[in-house]
């Protein structure tokens, strides 16, 4: 089982600030079948990112994802209040398929 | 546009079975995976597993075998979960998800809104 560490656990921020959240596996996982999702209080979480680095349809350019390997990153460039939530980020190349632990974006 | 509708909350006492139920519209039922995912109160996801519409195969995570059954009604376009022995480890909101079918893995694109199961006594 591929194990994925997210860094750090809550991060304090203000609108307009850039972020960088970290996700580690375990193992390399094969081919960057990485994504990253949101998830807002009381909703499902949402898809941001796939293949590591392919925003998912209708998902604004201020998000960014990069990494292989090991170790991949979630960017924004610059925070909207829309998005303080939580991400996580998920290996969905092989089973069982394994999400990180999440990392909370609150506002500062 | 393409929709996963779960069945409503339920409330179960421990030792019993609930069973949980994913309707999809919008989109053809047996061109996608089924995945089921939990997450406990203020907790992470943990994946359960997936079915495949089309075949019925499935795929469980080690951890739920022996009391889990994913099942599939193509007539109606529905996913079933089901998870028998409850314990209060159970009080989570179950999800169903889809993901794309093919040699090349795809993520869980759409989501439905979820399932709450609370179990107690």
């Amino acid at each position: 089982e591929i194990v994925l560490t997210q860094s750090p656990g809550t991060l304090s921020l203000s609108p307009g600030e850039r972020v960088i959240l970290s996700c580690r596996a375990s193992q390399s996982i094969s081919s960057s079948y990485l994504a990253w999702y949101q998830q807002k209080p009381g909703q499902a979480p949402s898809l941001l990112i796939y293949g590591a680095s392919s925003r998912a349809t209708g998902i604004p350019d201020r998000f960014s994802g990069s990494g292989s390997g090991t170790d991949f990153t979630l960017t924004i460039s610059r925070l909207e209040p829309e998005d303080f939530a939580v991400y996580y980020c998920q290996q969905y190349g092989s089973s069982p398929r394994t999400f990180g632990q999440g990392t909370k974006v609150e506002i500062k | 546009q393409a929709q996963l509708e779960q069945s409503g909350a339920e409330v179960k006492k421990p030792g019993a079975s609930v069973k949980v139920s994913c309707k999809a519209s919008g989109y053809t039922f047996t061109d996608y995976y089924l995945h089921w995912v939990r997450q406990a109160p203020g907790q992470g996801l943990e994946w359960m597993g997936r079915i495949s519409p089309k075949s019925g195969g499935k795929d469980y995570s080690q951890k739920f075998q022996g009391r889990i059954t994913m099942t599939r009604d193509t007539s109606i376009s529905t996913a079933y979960m089901e998870l028998t022995t409850l314990t209060s480890d159970d009080t989570v909101v179950y999800y169903c998800a889809r993901a794309g079918y093919g040699n090349d893995p795809t993520p869980f694109d759409l989501w439905g809104q979820g399932t709450l199961v609370t179990v107690s006594s």
